[in-house]
Protein backbone atom coordinates (compact mmCIF):
# COMPACT_ATOMS: atom_id res chain seq x y z
CA UNK A 1 0.00 0.00 0.00
CA UNK A 2 1.59 3.39 -1.27
CA UNK A 3 1.89 6.04 1.05
CA UNK A 4 2.18 9.86 -0.19
CA UNK A 5 4.03 10.12 -2.59
CA UNK A 6 5.34 13.37 -3.88
CA UNK A 7 7.22 14.98 -6.60
CA UNK A 8 9.97 16.05 -7.44
CA UNK A 9 12.17 15.48 -4.82
CA UNK A 10 14.18 18.57 -5.09
CA UNK A 11 14.07 21.44 -6.98
CA UNK A 12 15.92 24.58 -7.96
CA UNK A 13 14.26 27.35 -8.63
CA UNK A 14 15.43 31.22 -9.48
CA UNK A 15 13.91 33.90 -7.60
CA UNK A 16 10.52 35.25 -9.71
CA UNK A 17 9.99 32.25 -11.15
CA UNK A 18 6.67 30.07 -10.84
CA UNK A 19 7.18 26.30 -9.35
CA UNK A 20 4.27 23.34 -9.26
CA UNK A 21 5.05 20.34 -6.49
CA UNK A 22 2.57 17.53 -7.01
CA UNK A 23 1.07 15.09 -3.93
CA UNK A 24 -0.77 11.58 -4.73
CA UNK A 25 -2.49 10.61 -0.95
CA UNK A 26 -2.70 7.38 0.57
CA UNK A 27 -4.83 5.07 -0.59
CA UNK A 28 -8.26 5.64 0.18
CA UNK A 29 -7.38 9.30 1.48
CA UNK A 30 -9.25 11.99 0.46
CA UNK A 31 -7.56 15.18 1.92
CA UNK A 32 -4.74 16.65 1.20
CA UNK A 33 -3.14 19.31 3.27
CA UNK A 34 0.06 21.18 1.95
CA UNK A 35 2.87 22.31 4.42
CA UNK A 36 5.46 24.59 4.42
CA UNK A 37 8.68 23.70 6.60
CA UNK A 38 11.53 26.27 6.74
CA UNK A 39 15.12 24.56 8.13
CA UNK A 40 14.73 23.73 11.73
CA UNK A 41 11.35 24.94 11.85
CA UNK A 42 8.01 23.27 12.68
CA UNK A 43 5.75 22.39 9.12
CA UNK A 44 3.34 25.67 9.07
CA UNK A 45 -0.03 24.73 7.53
CA UNK A 46 -0.55 26.39 3.76
CA UNK A 47 -3.95 24.91 2.99
CA UNK A 48 -5.95 22.19 2.41
CA UNK A 49 -8.26 20.65 -0.51
CA UNK A 50 -11.30 18.57 0.05
CA UNK A 51 -13.23 17.70 -3.38
CA UNK A 52 -11.50 19.72 -5.47
CA UNK A 53 -12.06 22.99 -3.40
CA UNK A 54 -9.93 24.64 -0.67
CA UNK A 55 -11.14 24.41 2.08
CA UNK A 56 -9.15 25.92 5.36
CA UNK A 57 -6.19 28.18 4.15
CA UNK A 58 -3.55 29.20 6.73
CA UNK A 59 -1.17 32.56 6.86
CA UNK A 60 0.21 32.46 3.44
CA UNK A 61 -0.27 35.03 0.51
CA UNK A 62 -1.96 34.47 -2.88
CA UNK A 63 1.46 33.69 -4.46
CA UNK A 64 0.99 29.78 -2.71
CA UNK A 65 -2.32 28.48 -4.99
CA UNK A 66 -3.48 24.92 -5.25
CA UNK A 67 -5.11 22.04 -6.82
CA UNK A 68 -7.33 18.93 -6.20
CA UNK A 69 -7.54 16.25 -8.91
CA UNK A 70 -10.78 14.02 -8.93
CA UNK A 71 -8.55 11.26 -8.21
CA UNK A 72 -7.44 13.22 -4.95
CA UNK A 73 -4.40 14.47 -5.99
CA UNK A 74 -3.07 17.85 -5.50
CA UNK A 75 -0.70 20.25 -7.04
CA UNK A 76 0.93 23.40 -5.18
CA UNK A 77 1.60 26.20 -7.13
CA UNK A 78 4.03 29.23 -6.00
CA UNK A 79 4.35 32.04 -8.24
CA UNK A 80 7.08 34.73 -8.10
CA UNK A 81 9.21 33.09 -5.84
CA UNK A 82 11.36 34.42 -3.42
CA UNK A 83 14.66 33.99 -1.39
CA UNK A 84 12.63 33.19 1.55
CA UNK A 85 10.25 30.65 -0.46
CA UNK A 86 13.37 28.32 0.26
CA UNK A 87 11.59 25.14 2.63
CA UNK A 88 10.83 22.04 2.62
CA UNK A 89 7.23 21.65 1.26
CA UNK A 90 5.29 18.50 2.60
CA UNK A 91 2.32 17.29 1.34
CA UNK A 92 -0.19 15.41 3.89
CA UNK A 93 -3.37 13.37 3.46
CA UNK A 94 -5.91 12.58 5.82
CA UNK A 95 -9.79 11.29 5.86
CA UNK A 96 -12.42 14.46 5.99
CA UNK A 97 -14.38 12.07 7.75
CA UNK A 98 -12.15 10.01 10.55
CA UNK A 99 -12.19 6.69 11.14
CA UNK A 100 -13.19 6.58 14.91
CA UNK A 101 -10.79 9.59 16.49
CA UNK A 102 -8.18 8.38 13.97
CA UNK A 103 -7.07 10.95 11.12
CA UNK A 104 -5.09 9.06 9.57
CA UNK A 105 -2.91 11.89 8.95
CA UNK A 106 0.07 10.66 7.13
CA UNK A 107 3.03 12.78 5.26
CA UNK A 108 4.68 12.54 2.69
CA UNK A 109 8.90 12.77 2.56
CA UNK A 110 8.46 16.30 0.79
CA UNK A 111 9.71 18.40 -1.85
CA UNK A 112 13.26 20.56 -1.28
CA UNK A 113 12.86 23.79 -2.76
CA UNK A 114 15.55 25.98 -3.13
CA UNK A 115 15.30 29.74 -4.37
CA UNK A 116 18.37 31.11 -5.94
CA UNK B 1 -2.76 32.16 15.68
CA UNK B 2 -2.43 30.08 18.88
CA UNK B 3 0.70 27.36 18.66
CA UNK B 4 2.22 24.04 19.99
CA UNK B 5 6.09 25.07 21.46
CA UNK B 6 8.26 22.62 22.45
CA UNK B 7 10.67 23.69 26.02
CA UNK B 8 14.26 21.83 24.66
CA UNK B 9 16.16 22.47 21.45
CA UNK B 10 18.02 19.14 21.94
CA UNK B 11 18.29 16.17 24.12
CA UNK B 12 21.34 13.94 24.39
CA UNK B 13 20.64 10.39 25.63
CA UNK B 14 22.32 7.36 26.61
CA UNK B 15 21.11 4.68 24.81
CA UNK B 16 19.15 1.98 26.74
CA UNK B 17 18.27 4.86 28.80
CA UNK B 18 14.64 6.22 28.55
CA UNK B 19 13.71 9.55 26.57
CA UNK B 20 11.14 12.52 28.41
CA UNK B 21 9.95 15.31 25.41
CA UNK B 22 8.12 17.94 27.00
CA UNK B 23 5.54 20.20 24.86
CA UNK B 24 3.56 22.88 25.60
CA UNK B 25 0.45 24.05 24.02
CA UNK B 26 -1.98 27.22 24.07
CA UNK B 27 -4.71 26.17 22.31
CA UNK B 28 -7.59 25.10 25.37
CA UNK B 29 -9.73 23.74 22.31
CA UNK B 30 -7.44 21.50 20.57
CA UNK B 31 -9.35 17.83 20.79
CA UNK B 32 -6.53 16.11 19.44
CA UNK B 33 -2.12 15.67 19.68
CA UNK B 34 -0.03 13.70 18.16
CA UNK B 35 4.15 13.39 18.06
CA UNK B 36 5.80 12.58 15.16
CA UNK B 37 9.60 12.13 14.29
CA UNK B 38 11.27 13.36 12.03
CA UNK B 39 14.73 11.77 9.99
CA UNK B 40 16.47 13.90 8.30
CA UNK B 41 15.47 14.26 4.29
CA UNK B 42 12.44 12.57 5.61
CA UNK B 43 8.65 13.55 6.19
CA UNK B 44 7.35 13.01 9.87
CA UNK B 45 6.32 10.17 10.90
CA UNK B 46 3.34 9.12 13.02
CA UNK B 47 4.44 8.07 16.28
CA UNK B 48 1.56 8.18 18.96
CA UNK B 49 -1.69 9.83 19.09
CA UNK B 50 -3.89 11.00 22.14
CA UNK B 51 -7.11 12.67 21.90
CA UNK B 52 -8.46 15.32 24.71
CA UNK B 53 -10.63 13.27 26.60
CA UNK B 54 -7.52 10.71 27.70
CA UNK B 55 -4.96 11.74 30.34
CA UNK B 56 -2.31 8.51 29.05
CA UNK B 57 -1.91 6.38 26.08
CA UNK B 58 0.54 3.90 25.83
CA UNK B 59 2.39 2.05 22.67
CA UNK B 60 5.12 0.17 21.92
CA UNK B 61 8.17 1.72 23.78
CA UNK B 62 6.59 4.89 23.51
CA UNK B 63 4.01 6.83 26.17
CA UNK B 64 2.26 9.91 25.81
CA UNK B 65 0.77 11.95 28.38
CA UNK B 66 -1.21 15.05 28.54
CA UNK B 67 -2.16 17.80 30.96
CA UNK B 68 -5.13 19.55 30.44
CA UNK B 69 -4.94 21.53 33.87
CA UNK B 70 -1.34 23.22 32.53
CA UNK B 71 -1.46 22.79 28.73
CA UNK B 72 1.42 20.29 28.73
CA UNK B 73 2.46 17.04 26.83
CA UNK B 74 4.91 14.40 27.02
CA UNK B 75 6.26 11.70 25.03
CA UNK B 76 8.00 9.18 26.81
CA UNK B 77 10.44 6.55 25.06
CA UNK B 78 11.49 3.74 27.07
CA UNK B 79 14.80 1.99 26.10
CA UNK B 80 15.93 4.61 23.27
CA UNK B 81 17.64 3.20 20.96
CA UNK B 82 20.19 4.97 18.35
CA UNK B 83 17.27 4.54 15.75
CA UNK B 84 15.36 6.78 18.24
CA UNK B 85 17.71 9.77 16.91
CA UNK B 86 15.55 12.66 15.39
CA UNK B 87 13.85 15.64 15.25
CA UNK B 88 9.90 14.85 17.36
CA UNK B 89 7.89 17.02 17.25
CA UNK B 90 4.15 17.58 19.04
CA UNK B 91 0.97 18.89 17.02
CA UNK B 92 -2.51 19.62 18.13
CA UNK B 93 -5.32 19.69 16.07
CA UNK B 94 -7.47 22.84 17.00
CA UNK B 95 -10.01 21.39 14.31
CA UNK B 96 -10.55 20.72 10.56
CA UNK B 97 -8.52 18.24 10.55
CA UNK B 98 -5.58 20.91 10.61
CA UNK B 99 -2.72 20.61 12.42
CA UNK B 100 -0.44 22.87 14.54
CA UNK B 101 3.13 22.01 15.30
CA UNK B 102 5.92 23.29 17.67
CA UNK B 103 9.56 24.05 16.29
CA UNK B 104 10.60 20.64 17.29
CA UNK B 105 12.95 19.10 19.98
CA UNK B 106 16.44 16.91 18.61
CA UNK B 107 17.12 14.20 20.30
CA UNK B 108 21.11 12.33 20.16
CA UNK B 109 21.01 8.84 21.45
CA UNK B 110 24.87 8.42 22.26
CA UNK B 111 26.09 4.52 21.63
Amino acid sequence: DAGVTQSPTHLIKTRGQQVTLRCSPKSGHDTVSWYQQALGQGPQFIFQYYEEEERQRGNFPDRFSGHQFPNYSSELNVNALLLGDSALYLCASSLVRPSRWHYGYTFGSGTRLTVV
Amino acid sequence: GESVGLHLPTLSVQEGDNSIINCAYSNSASDYFIWYKQESGKGPQFIIDIRSNMDKRQGQRVTVLLNKTVKHLSLQIAATQPGDSAVYFCAENGGNNRLAFGKGNQVVVIP
